[in-house]
């Protein structure tokens, strides 16, 4: 069946540190790929996706690129900010509408 | 400006009580979701709908029933079937069919049973 593997939390980085998050899944078919993040309390929000193979997802200083060869979906960013600190939750959706969605991954960031 | 709603935010029960939790939503989505939360854990789908009177069980459905009398609504009730209800709800939507969109959430219920 389809699954999503996230790398274990918590991770804690210093302010200005370079951050990777790692995501591989397994799926029939093509996914879409997606990164959401939640902050405390809230609900999940929509960070960036990629809906084919090379595709690469951006915002606000976020990266991922769709790694069919790896199926891997890797979340980059250069230079976190304490605002960054969330969890971050790596997700597949197939052609029909459930989504999977990985454990989640906890982020500080420390001054 | 178009959304999903969840209320209330917080909820108190007493055990064996049965709550209904609300979810509206006004993005004209066809599909909608109920999902689990338990403190540092992943999301756990409850139930979902692909359209309007049919709903299907997800993986944790068990104490949980829902109803989709209208497109814009998809309320979840906690029964007193179910064994440990105390979780943060989720609640979300997206365009039936389209494997390439996003789901959207609300801001989520937290329930806590006493």
């Amino acid at each position: 069946g389809n699954s999503v593997t996230q790398m274990e939390g918590p991770v804690t980085l210093s302010e200005e540190a370079f951050l990777t998050i790692n995501c591989t899944y397994t799926a029939t078919g093509y996914p879409s790929l997606f990164w959401y993040v939640q902050y405390p309390g809230e609900g999940l929000q929509l960070l960036l996706k990629a809906t084919k193979a090379d595709d690469k997802g951006s915002n606000k200083g976020f990266e991922a690129t769709y790694r069919k060869e790896t199926t891997s979906f890797h979340l980059e960013k250069g230079s976190v900010q304490v605002s960054d600190s969330a969890v971050y939750f790596c997700a597949l959706k197939t052609s029909y509408d459930k989504v999977i969605f990985g454990p989640g991954t906890s982020l500080s960031v420390i001054p | 400006d178009g959304g999903i709603t969840q209320s209330p935010k917080y909820l108190f029960r007493k055990e064996g009580q049965n709550v209904t939790l609300s979810c509206e939503q006004n993005l004209n989505h066809d599909a909608m979701y109920w999902y689990r939360q338990d403190p540092g854990q992943g999301l756990r789908l409850i139930y979902y709908s692909q359209i309007v009177n049919d709903f299907q069980k997800g993986d944790i459905a068990e104490g949980y029933s829902v109803s989709r009398e209208k497109k814009e609504s998809f309320p979840l009730t906690v029964t007193s079937a179910q064994k440990n209800p105390t979780a943060f709800y989720l609640c979300a939507s997206s365009i039936a069919g389209a494997p390439r969109d996003e789901q959207f959430f609300g801001p989520g219920t937290r329930l806590t049973v006493l």
